[in-house]
């Protein structure tokens, strides 16, 4: 079945360590999305990707940062700059860009402790 | 600022009442309009899109209406069950950016047998 993997689903980093959360799709989608979710909060933008080796900011991607070498992938690291990282992270694709049809995955819930 | 307003924050209902859940955005020059189902823990899945020159797009039991010119869209479930429990999300996408949507916070779901 075609889809979207996260992973690890939950993940608990000590102040100051680097973390990556995987993404990867079968879907043979173009578009992929990394979103932020916090409590009470609507979904924020942090980075995207709209092609193999291009990848954009979003509204919040200071302390994060991605790579997109294959098509499959979109790995999400969050760095120790990022002042406030506890929250859900959601990967999502798109068949192409602007498509706006999105597949999410499951989750990653960092927890900093 | 372009924003995203969902009423109510949380609802329960019981179980075959017809319900109605509000979204509303600040900026109706919208490109399109997208409603959202989140399960607990888990990823969002896309229910309906609504295009800017479209009025309503039906699903089964749902049914999105968009008004542009007053900057609101409802969803519309009708007999609700059960298993409709979840978070509903809006989101508006924009002409100058379609890769980036805005989230509203959510409707919290709750149907009762």
């Amino acid at each position: 079945d075609g889809g979207i993997t996260q992973s690890p689903k939950y993940l608990f980093r000590k102040e100051g360590q680097n973390v990556t959360l995987s993404c990867e799709q079968n879907l043979n989608h173009d578009a992929m999305y990394w979103y932020r979710q916090d409590p009470g909060q609507g979904l924020r933008l942090i980075y995207y990707s709209q092609i193999v080796n291009d990848f954009q900011k979003g509204d919040i991607a200071e302390g994060y940062s991605v790579s997109r070498e294959k098509k499959e992938s979109f790995p999400l690291t969050v760095t120790s700059a990022q002042k406030n990282p506890t929250a859900f992270y959601l990967c999502a694709s798109s068949l192409f860009s602007g498509a706006n049809v999105l597949t999410f995955g499951a989750g990653s819930r960092l927890t900093v402790l | 600022k372009q924003e995203v307003t969902q009423i109510p924050a949380a609802l329960s209902v019981p179980e075959g009442e017809n319900l109605v859940l509000n979204c509303s955005f600040t900026d109706s020059a919208i490109y399109n309009l997208q409603w959202f189902r989140q399960d607990p823990g888990k990823g969002l899945t896309s229910l309906l899109l609504i295009q800017s020159s479209q009025r309503e797009q039906t699903s089964g039991r749902l049914n999105a209406s968009l008004d542009k010119s007053s900057g609101r869209s409802t969803l519309y479930i009708a007999a609700s069950q059960p298993g409709d429990s979840a978070t509903y999300l809006c989101a508006v996408s924009y002409s100058y950016n379609t890769d980036k949507l805005i989230f509203g916070t959510g409707t919290r779901l709750q149907v009762f047998p």
